[in-house]
């Protein structure tokens, strides 16, 4: 089973600062086959990235994912205040699928 | 517009049973796969079942292996999973996720969820 590490655990940053959140993995995860995903509390997680780097469906350009092998990251440019939430990585390249533990970004 | 939307979770005693439903609307629901992924009070997101489109591929984390089963009715738009020998490990809420059909195996739609609680 990979196992996923995210870190930090906890990102304190004001609106408008970039943040930038690491996933590694414990071995190498297939073909990139890397996610990113966001969840509010109350709500189902989102989809912001799949591939490592392509951006879902309807998310902003504020987003980029980057990384391969063991090492990925999510950046957000600049932080909108939707954007505070809990992020997970998510590789699905072998089972079994699995996820982070998750970043949470809060306001500083 | 795309719909996941689960039922059947509740309250149930350590040993009990449990079958949570998920209802899709707004897309071919037969030509997708489907997941169940929990996540347990307060941390984090734990993939549990998988089944294609036609039933045909079958998966299980092995937390719930041999006490879980995953079903689909494509003419009912269903998706099911029975819970058996239920243990308050397993209290979570559990989500229906939609896998996308662009080649990645990622979830592009979800339900709300529904919360199931082991507790004597």
């Amino acid at each position: 089973e990979i196992v996923l590490t995210q870190s930090p655990g906890t990102l304190s940053l004001s609106p408008g600062e970039r943040a930038t959140l690491s996933c590694r993995a414990s071995q190498s995860v297939s073909s990139s086959y890397l996610a990113w995903y966001q969840q509010k509390p109350g709500q189902a997680p989102r989809l912001l990235i799949y591939g490592a780097s392509s951006r879902a469906t309807g998310i902003p350009d504020r987003f980029s994912g980057s990384g391969s092998g063991t090492d990925f990251a999510l950046t957000i440019s600049r932080l909108e205040p939707e954007d505070f939430a809990v992020y997970y990585c998510h590789q699905y390249g072998n089972s079994p699928w699995t996820f982070g533990q998750g970043t949470k970004v809060g306001i500083k | 517009e795309v719909q996941l939307v689960e039922s059947g979770g509740g309250l149930i005693k350590p040993g009990g049973s449990l079958r949570l439903s998920c209802a899709a609307s707004g897309f071919t629901f037969s030509r997708h796969s489907i997941n169940w992924v929990r996540q347990a009070p307060g941390k984090g997101l734990e993939w549990v079942s998988s089944i294609s489109s036609s039933s045909t591929y079958i998966s299980y984390a092995d937390s719930v292996k041999g006490r879980f089963t995953i079903s689909r009715d494509n003419a009912k738009n269903s998706l099911y999973l029975q819970m058996n020998s239920l243990t308050a490990e397993d209290t979570a809420v559990y989500y229906c996720a939609r896998v996308s059909d662009n080649g990645h195996y990622t979830y592009d739609y979800w339900g709300q969820g529904t919360l199931v609680t082991v507790s004597s």
